[in-house]
């Protein structure tokens, strides 16, 4: 079956960086993507990749690792309008989004 | 950018009762639109996928004759929730996917959602 795995929640100080995992495992690969979701409302694109590597930009990144099947956003100097769920979506071989459970991330001042 | 509408945002309705999602594609064209359900603290889940002058293909588990999809234009499909029950109330989120993009960057825009709660 295919299963993106996430944690559910996570804590963090404004300010302060986080980084937000995610692996994976899909019938073929086409892309991994980062969504924004903040509460009742519809996600919002943030990030793509589809080579190895770290994609900046501004204050989030995110990096991906095909061959561990492992990604993961950085949000730097986190802000308390961060405070939302995270989603990570992979394409798979018949271009069908994926989707992880997200991370509720909580930033306390 | 691109930009995709829903509406009604929330709708509350009886029991028994039908109710139907508008999703538009306000400044491009989908030949491809996606409607998802999320309920509260899960993830997304696809529910079908609505390509324009043909039928939906709906994710297993789906009920087709519940969940009426046409998509008539290049800018518009629709959801019909048919005979709503309690159990139906969620989140109901669609997304479009750019006729003029390629598959691979984020060619899926997500609509605002809308909001169905049945008593």
């Amino acid at each position: 079956g295919q299963n993106i795995d996430q944690p559910t929640e996570m804590t963090a100080t404004e300010g302060a960086i986080v980084q937000i995992n995610c692996t994976y495992q899909t019938s073929g690969f086409n892309g991994l993507f980062w969504y924004q979701q903040h509460a009742g409302e519809a996600p919002t694109f943030l990030s793509y990749n589809v080579l190895d590597g770290l994609e900046e930009k501004g204050r989030f990144s995110s990096f991906l690792s095909r061959s561990k099947g492992y990604s993961y956003l950085l949000l730097k100097e986190l802000q308390m309008k961060d405070s939302a769920s995270y989603l990570c979506a992979v394409k798979d071989s018949n271009y069908q989004l994926i989707w992880g459970a997200g991370t509720k991330l909580i930033i306390k001042p | 950018g691109a930009v995709v509408s829903q509406h009604p945002s929330w709708v509350i309705c009886k029991s028994g009762t039908s109710v139907k999602i508008e999703c538009r594609s306000l400044d491009f064209q989908a030949t491809t639109m996606f409607w998802y359900r999320q309920f509260p603290k899960q993830s997304l889940m696809l529910m079908a996928t609505s390509n324009e002058g043909s039928k939906a293909t709906y994710e297993q588990g789906v009920e087709k004759d519940k969940f009426l999809i046409n998509h008539a234009s290049l800018t518009l499909s629709t959801l019909t929730v048919t005979s709503a029950h309690p159990e139906d109330s969620s989140f109901y989120i669609c997304s479009a996917r750019d006729f003029g993009a390629g598959d691979g960057y984020n060619e899926q825009f997500f609509g605002p959602g809308t909001r169905l709660t049945v008593l």
